[in-house]
């Protein structure tokens, strides 16, 4: 069965534009999870989706949205980019998301803003 | 307030030894899950094993072993006869009943040296 994917793997971006990343998770898999890694703040909790509907969110500005679509895959979406959303973004995937089950999680993709 | 931490920021075997990476959680939920992920540079999570709150029996998976202990809110990770191939950087994480996100620790960087 395949992983989770995440494209693009690498991406550059100037202070002020926006960005969209994308995930896909493992089929059959209908929650999808976005974490921020950095390294002054490590691995953080952005959102979670399931059956497109947002269920949870971290602490993060409104800059940062998502969505999902019907077929699980997901994207998200930083706007008015700043040099702190400089990092590692990373996706899981798992069938509830209920706490008790392991998320599968993808490559990531490598987010620098200049 | 969950909290995961793992105090050890890195540390560095030889190949063949045996090294125990440590995680101490605060949780305030009875039913909370545990996990345990390795990163290697490629940067995928990769998951390693994980515990629920009702069952400290404690177990080994070839190289890998684990010590829960409700008592001391630890639940540490042993490799045995490490590998050249186990250098990564690896996390703990908590997830608690009832949410859909997990809380993670800042990791700890192991190194083994051939």
């Amino acid at each position: 069965k395949a992983g989770v994917t995440q494209t693009p793997r690498y991406l550059i971006k100037t202070r002020g534009q926006q960005v969209t990343l994308s995930c896909s998770p493992i089929s059959g898999h209908r929650s999808v999870s976005w974490y921020q890694q950095t390294p002054g703040q490590g691995l953080q909790f952005l959102f979670e989706y399931f059956s497109e509907t947002q269920r949870n969110k971290g602490n993060f500005p409104g800059r940062f949205s998502g969505r999902q679509f019907s077929n699980s895959r997901s994207e998200m979406n930083v706007s008015t980019l700043e040099l702190g959303d400089s990092a590692l973004y990373l996706c899981a995937s798992s069938f509830w998301a209920t706490a008790q089950e392991t998320q599968y999680f993808g490559p990531g993709t490598r987010l620098l803003v200049l | 307030a969950q909290k995961v931490t793992q105090a050890q920021t890195e540390i560095s075997v030889v190949e063949k030894e045996d090294v125990t990476l440590d995680c101490v959680y605060e949780t305030r939920d009875t039913t909370y899950y545990l996990f345990w992920y390795k990163q290697p540079p490629s940067g995928e999570l990769v998951f390693l094993i994980r515990r629920n709150s009702f069952d400290e029996q404690n177990e080994i998976s070839g190289r890998y072993s684990w010590n829960f202990q409700k008592s001391t809110s630890s639940f540490n990770f042993t490799i045995t006869a490490s590998q050249v191939v186990d250098s990564a950087v690896y996390f703990c994480a908590l997830s608690e009943g009832g949410t859909y996100k997990y809380i993670f620790g800042t990791g700890t960087r192991l190194k083994v040296l051939a």
